[in-house]
């Protein structure tokens, strides 16, 4: 069983411009959520998507956003990047459904790693 | 608000040595309790969930506890090897998978 996917691995960008990170969950999973890992900061929640509607967000500013698409795969854009970005995008991956297979527990992929410059 | 706190924030062992890792959260209304392992660069790697009903999973050489009226979840390492080195962190959920996380523990185990 395949895991969580995350596109790209690596990133440079410079100021002012946006990127977007793209999430495959595990297969059957629904609920998708994305992670900030910085150094100062150590890891944040930036939002969850389930059934393509966004349920929870994190306290981050309005130029971090995602979506959620029909398969479950998810995407994150940050528009008008600031030196403060770089970081490590984490996604993670959960059943959140009925029945004893919604355990709760979260499965995160490997990462996307943005660099601004 | 939830606030998770890990000590130590790292530890150096020789390798055989049994350790604890400890985890303390403010907030007891707890969904489940996590932990994960993180190496240099990688993503994290469940190693224990615990529900809040539970008092305690093991998986392995890994036994994690739970004590929701105290706020604090103990992650227990027996025999470690380098292989485990790592960086380990705990993590509360709440409510709809938002993750609190800890600062986590940076673990080195020497041959």
């Amino acid at each position: 069983k395949a895991g969580v996917t995350q596109t790209p691995r690596y990133l440079i960008k410079t100021r002012g411009q946006q990127v977007t990170l793209s999430c495959s969950p595990i297969s059957g999973h629904r609920s998708v959520s994305w992670y900030q890992q910085t150094p100062g900061q150590g890891l944040q929640f930036l939002f969850e998507y389930f059934s393509e509607t966004q349920r929870n967000k994190g306290n981050f500013p309005g130029r971090f956003s995602g979506r959620q698409f029909s398969n479950s795969r998810s995407e994150m854009n940050v528009s008008t990047l600031e030196l403060g970005d770089s970081a490590l995008y984490l996604c993670a991956s959960s059943f959140r459904g009925g029945g004893s297979a919604n355990t709760g527990e979260l499965f995160f992929g490997e990462g996307s790693r943005l660099t601004v410059l | 608000k939830q606030e998770v706190t890990q000590i130590p924030a790292a530890l150096s062992v020789p390798e055989g040595e049994n350790l604890v890792l400890n985890c303390s959260f403010t907030d007891s209304a707890i969904y489940n309790l996590q932990w994960f392992r993180q190496d240099p660069g990688k993503g994290l790697t469940s190693l224990l969930l615990i529900q809040s009903s539970q008092r305690e999973q093991t998986s392995g050489r890994l036994n994690a506890s739970l004590d929701k009226s105290s706020g604090r979840s103990t992650l227990y390492i027996a025999a470690s090897q380098p292989g485990d080195s790592a960086t380990y962190l705990c993590a509360v959920n709440n409510a709809g998978n938002m993750l609190t996380f800890g600062g986590g523990t940076r673990l080195m185990v020497k041959p």
